[in-house]
């Protein structure tokens, strides 16, 4: 079968680090992407990982392990505004279908 | 550019009633997809266009729900009819090609209330 872990929740401060996990098993792996969701709003792009490392992009990096179905999402110097589920999805072959983790909803205080 | 446009934003109807969404996909996206996303949970694919020919709609109920994209531009999503468990956010998102580096842009969303 195919599957997406991601923690439910997650509570920061802001100004600190966070780092989110995913965990997948898929029957195909064409690339992980990382999606913010806003509370009534559509999912924006964070991130696009197809080879294992990590890419830095701003506060915002991503890291795959394709050995390990693993991936994090970390966001340093947190804002305010970075409160917001943050989506992890897999890209399948034949057909480019990506699947969606439920989310992880990050929650920074001051 | 101009983003997904969707319409309406939101939809209150009563079960066993019809509802209609559409989708006005980026000008050149030739992949067009439609997720339903229940609230607390990821979005789910309902269909996936590949300019007007479906390419995985597996996961949709074919008893209650259809979707068409004619002449490979606009589309629709139909629920007929609805049931309590179809309330969600309808989501739709398109991507220039297949192609695994073209990221998915999404629109808006149509938010569903079945009562």
């Amino acid at each position: 079968g195919q599957n997406i872990d991601q923690p439910t929740e997650m509570t920061a401060t802001e100004g600190a680090i966070v780092q989110i996990n995913c965990t997948y098993q898929t029957s195909g792996f064409n690339g992980l992407f990382w999606y913010q969701q806003h509370a009534g709003e559509a999912p924006t792009f964070l991130s696009y990982n197809v080879l294992d490392g990590l890419e830095e992009k701003g506060r915002f990096s991503s890291f795959l392990s394709r050995s390990k179905g693993y991936s994090y999402l970390l966001l340093k110097e947190l804002q305010m505004k970075d409160s917001a589920s943050y989506l992890c999805a897999v890209l399948g072959t034949g057909g480019f279908k990506t699947i969606f983790g439920a989310g992880t909803r990050l929650f920074v205080k001051a | 550019e101009a983003g997904v446009a969707q319409s309406p934003r939101y939809k209150i109807i009563e079960k066993r009633q019809s509802v209609a969404f559409w989708c006005n996909p980026i000008s050149g996206h030739a992949t067009l997809y439609w997720y339903q996303q229940i609230l607390g949970q990821g979005p789910k694919l309902l269909i996936q266009f590949q300019n007007n020919g479906v390419v995985d709609d597996s996961q949709l109920p074919k008893d209650r729900f259809s979707a068409e994209r004619l002449k490979g531009v606009d589309s629709t999503l139909k629920i007929q009819p609805a049931k309590l468990e179809d309330s969600a956010v309808y989501l739709c998102a398109s991507r220039v090609s297949g192609g695994a580096l073209d990221t998915q842009y999404f629109g808006p969303g149509t938010r569903l209330t079945v009562l």
